[in-house]
């Protein structure tokens, strides 16, 4: 059982370039979202969706899109990459079939922007 | 503004003590609340959580308690062992919603 899986681990991109931050899960949770970290902010909310074809802005979504076409899948676009765009971005899901259900994360994709 | 807030960015507790983590929030709105441990490059990892209906949730070594008065939860880790180091999260959500805002983290040392 993978759970979360993200890829790439580690990525470093040239300010203006663009790429996609993969996310899977093979639990078939409807719910799922994207996190950055960053040091001394904790976890911050970028975006997230209830189920296939439904995404919504969490509370950091400038620069970034997102697209749910498959239960399993939640890619992040950043369409032109900024310094501040620097972080740790985190992938989590979780069923929703039953309310306050844990979140499960991904380990992660460290993205550095020159 | 910061709505969850760890105010020890670190700890240090001896093997076989107990370890206390704070948290305090400010929304009166979250109902539940989560503690996350993470290692170093790998995601957190859901350790115990705690609805507002209750004040105390125990899973074996690790107990949270919540005071909704004073909108400040806590997590205890009895007896500490070695890998119990880590940084932990405070999380609270609202409503049912899966929207988690989290603390900054606390790190903690457990020293052998």
């Amino acid at each position: 059982n993978a759970g979360v899986t993200q890829t790439p681990k580690f990525q470093v991109l040239k300010t203006g370039q663009s790429m996609t931050l993969q996310c899977a899960q093979d639990m078939n949770h409807e719910y799922m979202s994207w996190y950055r970290q960053d040091p001394g902010m904790g976890l911050r909310l970028i975006h997230y969706s209830v189920g296939a074809g439904i995404t919504d802005q969490g509370e950091v979504p400038n620069g970034y899109n997102v697209s749910r076409s498959t239960t399993e899948d939640f890619p992040l676009r950043l369409l032109s990459a900024a310094p501040s765009q620097t972080s740790v971005y985190f992938c989590a899901s979780s069923p929703r079939v039953v309310s306050n259900q844990p979140q499960h994360f991904g380990d992660g994709t460290r993205l550095s922007i020159l | 503004d910061q709505q969850v807030k760890q105010n020890s960015p670190s700890l240090s507790v001896q093997e076989g003590r107990i370890s206390i983590l704070n948290c305090d929030y400010t929304n009166s709105m979250f109902d539940y609340f989560l503690w996350y441990k993470k290692y170093p490059a790998e995601g957190p990892t859901f350790l115990i959580s705690i609805s507002s209906i209750k004040d105390k949730n125990e899973d074996g070594r690790f107990t949270v308690f919540l005071n909704k008065s004073a909108k400040h939860l806590s997590l205890h880790i009895v007896p500490s062992q070695p890998g119990d180091s880590a940084v932990y999260f405070c999380a609270a959500s609202a409503g049912g919603n899966e929207k988690l805002t989290f603390g900054t983290g606390t790190r903690l040392t457990i020293i052998p």
